[in-house]
């Protein structure tokens, strides 16, 4: 069964310092792998996804995303955080085997910015 | 592309009551449309899946009878909640899909339930 985990609950991170959200995966095949925002009350807006090729996935607002095989992670990463990054991040793991192309989300990581 | 509409955004219900939420895809046909519950401070849960014009295949633990997925045309899709209850108050979010080229990225803006 393919599963996410995101070991951070909450961050908290000054305005202008660098970020990174940890995301390690579990799947029995090459996965389809997605980092997504949520603010409060709102549905989910893709930031990056990694399907093939580049490892280093590039993504909007400035993210990036890195897939690394050997240790099963997948960690969102920013250069230099703004205070309106402040939200709720979901790292997803699919695929198209078994179930179809359903998407495991992981349980989310709250991050809180300080200006 | 890829703009979905769902509504409504929030829905206040009696207990007993039931509930339907739509979602549509408005430029895209969606082969495949997923539902999800969230519930506060929590991740996403897959509910159930459907295909147009077939029955919607529901996770385990996800009562059928409950909620109810009709998926008539490729560009709309609703969930009915039966005879709501309070422990029924989530955010319930939509995604339909066309397929890998845009594979898990459209989702709904959510609907939030409150059974009172």
């Amino acid at each position: 069964a393919q599963s996410v985990t995101q070991p951070d609950i909450h961050i908290t991170v000054s305005e202008g310092a660098s970020l990174e959200l940890r995301c390690n995966y579990s799947y029995g095949a090459t996965p389809y792998l997605f980092w997504y925002v949520q603010s409060p009350g709102q549905g989910l807006q893709l930031l990056l996804k990694y399907f093939s090729g580049d490892t280093l996935v590039q993504g909007i607002k400035g993210f990036e995303a890195e897939f690394k095989r050997s240790q099963s992670s997948f960690n969102l990463r920013k250069p230099s955080v703004h205070w309106s990054d402040a939200a709720e991040y979901f790292c997803a793991v699919g695929g198209l085997t078994g179930g179809g192309n359903k998407l495991t989300f992981g349980t989310g990581t709250q991050l809180k910015v300080e200006l | 592309g890829a703009v979905v509409s769902q509504h409504p955004s929030r829905v206040i219900c009696k207990s007993g009551t039931s509930v339907k939420i739509e979602c549509r895809s408005l430029d895209f046909q969606a082969t495949t449309m997923f539902w999800y519950r969230q519930f506060p401070k929590q991740s996403l849960m897959l509910m159930a899946t459907s295909n147009e014009g077939s029955k919607a295949t529901y996770e385990q633990g996800v009562e059928k009878d409950k909620f109810l997925i009709n998926h008539a045309s490729l560009t709309l899709s609703t969930l009915t909640v039966t005879s709501a209850h309070p422990e029924d108050s989530s955010f319930y979010i939509c995604s339909p899909t066309r397929g890998e080229v845009d594979y898990g990225y459209t989702f709904g803006s959510g609907t939030r339930l409150t059974v009172v």
